[in-house]
């Protein structure tokens, strides 16, 4: 069966450090990719999404970047994180056209 | 028109109460929808999936209605477990790439 992996759980940091959240997926192949944030007490806001390794979408432009080095593997960086992206930072995979995404555990970003 | 939209609550009902929850979509063209489940500070968990005019499962009860553009969620005999936020999600317009739209959720809260 697939199942995604998310780390870490939680992470705390100071203003203008960098930031890498790492997400695999396992038990599928060639998964589109997402991240997502939810700040507290909103909605899903979709960050990236990609469709195969190397091809990243970006929805919302901010000084965040996401990368695929490999089919099942998704990471989110930044170089200089700001007090606004805190949140809970969603992983999810799917299989391709209109499926159902399924999400990691997420990362609770709390930016001091 | 907002691409997904729903009634944030909260609805609070007894336990053994049935409820229903509505969610609308403006893209006429999407055919598969699904409805997820959100526990507070955890991720969004797939309930159900709706391909067609409706899907059961057990106490759970999805309805589409094209006409109007509305999807349903209806439980019954509600149980205290049942208490989380439901969100409604939709294709995005224009969405081959399989990403999704997420509402910004109902709460509901079953009481004893």
């Amino acid at each position: 069966s697939q199942t995604i992996h998310q780390w870490p759980a939680t992470l705390v940091q100071p203003v203008g450090s960098p930031l890498s959240l790492e997400c695999t997926v396992e038990g599928t192949s060639n998964p589109n990719l997402y991240w997502y944030r939810q700040a507290a007490g909103r909605g899903l806001q979709l960050l990236f999404y990609s469709v195969g390794i190397g091809q990243i979408s970006s929805e919302v432009p901010q000084n965040l970047s996401a990368s695929r080095p490999q089919d099942r593997q998704f990471i989110l960086s930044s170089k200089k994180l700001l007090l606004s992206d805190s949140g809970f930072y969603l992983c999810a995979w799917s299989g391709t056209g209109v499926q159902p995404q399924h999400f990691g555990d997420g990362t609770r970003l709390s930016i001091l | 028109r907002k691409e997904v939209e729903q009634d944030p609550g909260p609805f609070n009902v007894p336990e053994g109460a049935t409820v229903a929850f509505n969610c609308t979509y403006s893209n006429s063209a999407s055919q598969s929808f699904f409805w997820y489940r959100q526990d507070c500070r955890k991720e969004p968990k797939l309930l159900m999936s709706v391909y067609s005019s409706g899907n059961e499962d057990g106490r759970f009860t999805a309805q589409l209605n094209r006409a109007s553009q509305y999807i349903s969620l209806l439980i019954r005999d509600s149980k205290l477990s049942d208490s989380a936020t439901y969100l409604c999600v939709a294709p995005h317009y224009g969405g081959s790439q399989g990403n999704l739209i997420f509402g910004k959720g109902t709460k509901l809260s079953v009481k004893p």
